[in-house]
This record gives C-alpha cells, structure tokens and sequence, in this order.
C-alpha cells in the first residue's frame, strides 16, 4: 500500500540554525499539509498545500517558515532560523482530492514524523 | 470557531472489555466531515474511520464502531473487545467543507491503555 515518506526520522539542530524536513507524499495525491505535536499534545496544523500555492497556514506558521514542492514529488518544510520551541514531532500529510461537495472528505494519510530536537 | 474536544485523556480496561472514546465538536459549517485517527506507541498516525455530516448512518466495521449524533454535535468511537494492541493515542478530527484546504483540526487525544 502506498505510503507517506519522511526523512530524516530524527534531526538534531542548535538553535538559530536552518533545518529542512522532507516528505514524499503519495503520488496520485494532491493536497499536502505538515502539523507539529509538541510532546505530550495534541496534532497541530501548520500549513495546506494546493497547486503550487499555500492554502491556508496557521499562527504558528510564521515568517520563519516556508514550504516548497521543488520537482513534483518532494514536498519540504523549512525552518529558517530554528528556537527551543520548535521542538517537535512534524508529520506530513497528503490526501487524494473529493468529488465535488465531497472534496474535505478523503483521508488525510500521514507520514512516521520527525522528530526535530532544538537545543 | 471550530473546536474539537476529548474530554477523557486516560481511559484503561482490561482485555475484553468494550470501550468508548468521547468526541464532542463545534463547527459553525453544516457540511463537515469526522475522523478518528490512531496514535499507537510507535508515533505515527494511523486513520481509522470517517463520517459526513450529513450522512447519520451509525456503523460497524470490525471491532469497532461509531456513534454520530448531529443533536448533540458528538462523534464517539468503540472498541468492542478490546486488545492489548489497541493500545494508543486516539484523536478525535474534523475538517469543514468551506475550509478549501481542508485541514484536520484535533482533539487532545484519549489515551487507551488494555491491560491482559
């Protein structure tokens, strides 16, 4: 069965530096999201993407995030300038588009995450 | 505002037992959609089921079922004889039909622990 792909599993970064997560979502899908779960929370959205664009981002998704799909199958999460407080799980999601007034309706399958630690 | 609340945060029952996982959400879209996702040990999250607003219909698939009622905005999840494996993080998920990306917003999660 296809599935949702993250790398690296686990990434280590002082702070202030940059960090790219990567996923490859399920090929025939056309949605893509990342959330983050600080440990012991709940599932947080961060940012939906659509055609090459940004749908909608959360509050957390601030000007030190950025999100590229750069060839078609890889769609990246990049942190700019990383703070304690990104510590996280960040998983990626993809789903496969509705029919019409359906179209929220399809699952959104996720990736493993990984496990950013800031320190 | 849309919210998504799981009042239990622990539920444990010993093996066998049946099992209910409250879900109580608030949305002001009459066309919405309800999922339960599965957090097991391990970290990932893993989907279970899914419900449309406007589709009533109570179901079983297995061990597990759903009971969804538009009255009182509740989306409540069983386990019927449960298992130690069933043993997880379960969150509770609504996704509104005017939201075009569609994003997930969560419950806190309830954490099943079955004991043998």
């Amino acid at each position: 069965e296809p599935e949702v792909t993250q790398t690296p599993s686990h990434q280590v970064t002082q702070m202030g530096q940059e960090v790219i997560l990567r996923c490859v979502p399920i090929s025939n899908h056309l949605y893509f999201y990342w959330y983050r779960q600080i440990l012991g929370q709940k599932v947080e959205f961060l940012v939906s993407f659509y055609n090459n664009e940004i749908s909608e981002k959360s509050e957390i998704f601030d000007d030190q995030f950025s999100v590229e799909r750069p060839d078609g199958s890889n769609f990246t999460l990049k942190i700019r300038s990383t703070k304690l407080e990104d510590s996280a799980m960040y998983f990626c999601a993809s789903r496969e588009p509705g029919q019409g007034v359906l179209d929220s309706n399809q699952p959104q399958h996720f990736g493993d995450g990984t496990r950013l630690s800031i320190l | 505002a849309q919210k998504v609340t799981q009042a239990q945060t622990e539920i444990s029952v010993v093996e066998k037992e049946d099992v209910t996982l409250d879900c109580v959400y608030e949305t002001r879209d009459t066309t919405y959609y309800l999922f339960w996702y599965k957090q097991p040990p391990s970290g990932e999250l893993v989907f279970l089921i899914r419900r449309n607003s406007f589709d009533e219909q109570n179901e079983i698939s297995g061990r597990y079922s759903w009971n969804f009622q538009k009255s009182t905005s509740s989306f409540n999840f069983t386990i019927t004889a449960s298992q130690v494996v069933d043993s997880a993080v379960y969150f509770c998920a609504l996704s509104e039909l005017y939201n075009q990306g569609g994003k997930l917003i969560f419950g806190q999660g309830t954490e099943l622990s079955v004991k043998p």
